[in-house]
């Protein structure tokens, strides 16, 4: 059970767009199609954006999209705005278990 | 709309025993698995444990297996972490999570859990 890797920290420009990546191995990322991806403000409960690779939420914006290669997922954020500064999380099913990524800080610049 | 309490958070010493409680309300409470997520201070997210929604089928995390039991009472419509042999690692907010399929639908606002002496 170890922890996805995420790069710590992710920026972008209002308006840019940002991609945020998720490696795991074939026991979890690349073994499943239920990765989910989770925003978290600044002491905030984490919220579901993304979740069987690259489905929405209803409410969630477009503007939020993932999706998968091989042991790889990805979050892009596009259109970037303010209020998508934010943690986020990637996580996988592993047969039985669940697995979370190690977190990116996206900065709006 | 979906509302998910938890309570029962608190200082606790290092082998001590605490119980977390989630009150859920908003939706059919027995459709759904359940789970507890902990995020230790200034760390990243960590799966605890799940529960199947008639409460037979239990699944832990390598780091809390044999210490921590999860059940839940369908007729009041509540989650349970019983948490045994308390370590300083094991400090960290609990959130009550409702599941979906294969994700972690809708979050609780978290208690917080110090193991210290």
């Amino acid at each position: 059970q170890s922890a996805l890797t995420q790069p710590p920290s992710a920026s972008g420009s209002p308006g840019q767009s940002v991609t945020i990546s998720c490696t795991g191995t074939s026991s979890d990322v690349g073994g499943y199609n239920y990765v989910s991806w989770y925003q978290q403000h600044p002491g905030k409960a984490p919220k579901l954006m993304i979740y069987e690779v690259s489905k929405r939420p209803s409410g969630v914006p477009d503007r939020f999209s993932g999706s998968k290669s091989g042991n790889t997922a990805s979050l892009t954020v596009s259109g970037l705005q303010a209020e998508d500064e934010a943690d986020y999380y990637c996580s996988s099913y592993a047969d039985s278990t669940y697995v979370f990524g190690t977190g990116t800080k996206v900065t709006v610049l | 709309q979906v509302q998910l309490v938890e309570s029962g958070g608190g200082l606790v010493k290092p082998g001590g025993c605490l119980r977390l409680s989630c009150a859920a309300s908003g939706f059919t409470f027995s459709d759904h698995y359940m789970a507890w997520v902990r995020q230790a201070p200034g760390k990243g997210l960590e799966w605890v444990s799940r529960l199947s929604n008639s409460g037979s089928s239990t699944y832990f995390a390598d780091s809390v297996k044999g210490r921590f039991t999860i059940s839940r009472d369908n007729a009041k419509n509540s989650l349970y972490l019983q948490m045994n042999s308390l370590r300083p690692d094991d400090t960290a907010v609990y959130y009550c999570v409702k599941m979906g399929d294969y994700r972690f639908e809708s979050w609780g606002q978290g208690t917080l859990v110090t193991v210290s002496s």
